[in-house]
């Protein structure tokens, strides 16, 4: 039972222009949601993290919304540079129990230069 | 470098041998987590610890696997008589207490990526 989907594969952009990472999830006793960036042969590296209580948490050029009706999250990335490209995971975890990470597939960004 | 270490960061084993994970956390960091990753999934939970304390196992975790944490510090992951289906990444990540929700990001380190031929 997948409880943290990312539906789409692959995504390409434009350098430039805005990347959307999508990520739905299932079990209603997540609350808090991260996304990872991860390049090969490397571990996942932390770039932002949304608590339930928010609707929107902003870092720079990277953005993730919460909507939890529909429990669903994005990851906007705005402006797309060729070195965003890598494997985006969309995470989640109830932080009252041990803060496990329940992870989706994963979603490939490539940003054309 | 402060951040998360794992020992050897390529294991090539026969099946049937054992094999040894090493990770060093970060070192304020009392919680401990192994995941597993495998081709073009994303990385899943086996066990987590609390200081030296093993606190949760997931089914994943078959009785041919083992994790150790002596004295809340480095830890081991120990996976016997091994099978072409370990093949896989593992990866070891640790954080903080959560004092607050944000606390909760976890740190990975890069990995150990097995091969069992």
């Amino acid at each position: 039972d997948q409880q943290v989907k990312q539906n789409s594969p692959s995504l390409s952009v434009q350098e430039g222009r805005i990347s959307i990472l999508n990520c739905d999830y299932t079990n209603s006793m997540f609350d808090y949601f991260l996304w990872y960036k991860k390049y090969p042969a490397e571990g996942p590296t932390f770039l932002i993290s949304i608590s339930s209580i928010k609707d929107k948490n902003e870092d720079g050029r990277f953005t993730v919304f919460l909507n939890k009706s529909a429990k669903h999250l994005s990851l906007h990335i705005v402006p797309s540079q060729p070195g965003d490209s890598a494997v985006y995971f969309c995470a989640a975890t109830d932080t009252g129990a041990n803060s496990k990470l329940t992870f989706g597939k994963g979603i490939t960004l490539s940003v054309r230069p | 470098d402060t951040g998360v270490s794992q020992d050897p960061r390529h294991k090539i084993t026969k099946r049937g041998q054992n094999v040894t994970f090493r990770c060093d956390p970060i070192s304020e960091h009392n919680r401990l987590y192994w995941y597993r990753q495998t081709l073009g999934q994303g990385p899943e939970f086996l066990t987590y610890f609390q200081n030296e304390a093993q606190l949760e196992k997931s089914r994943l975790l078959s009785d041919r696997f083992s994790a150790e944490r002596p004295k809340g510090s480095f830890s081991t992951l120990e996976i016997q008589r091994t099978e072409q289906g370990d093949s896989a990444m593992y990866l070891c990540a640790s954080s903080s207490p959560p004092h607050r929700a944000s606390d909760t990001e976890a740190f990975f380190g890069q990995g150990t990526r097995l091969t069992v031929v």
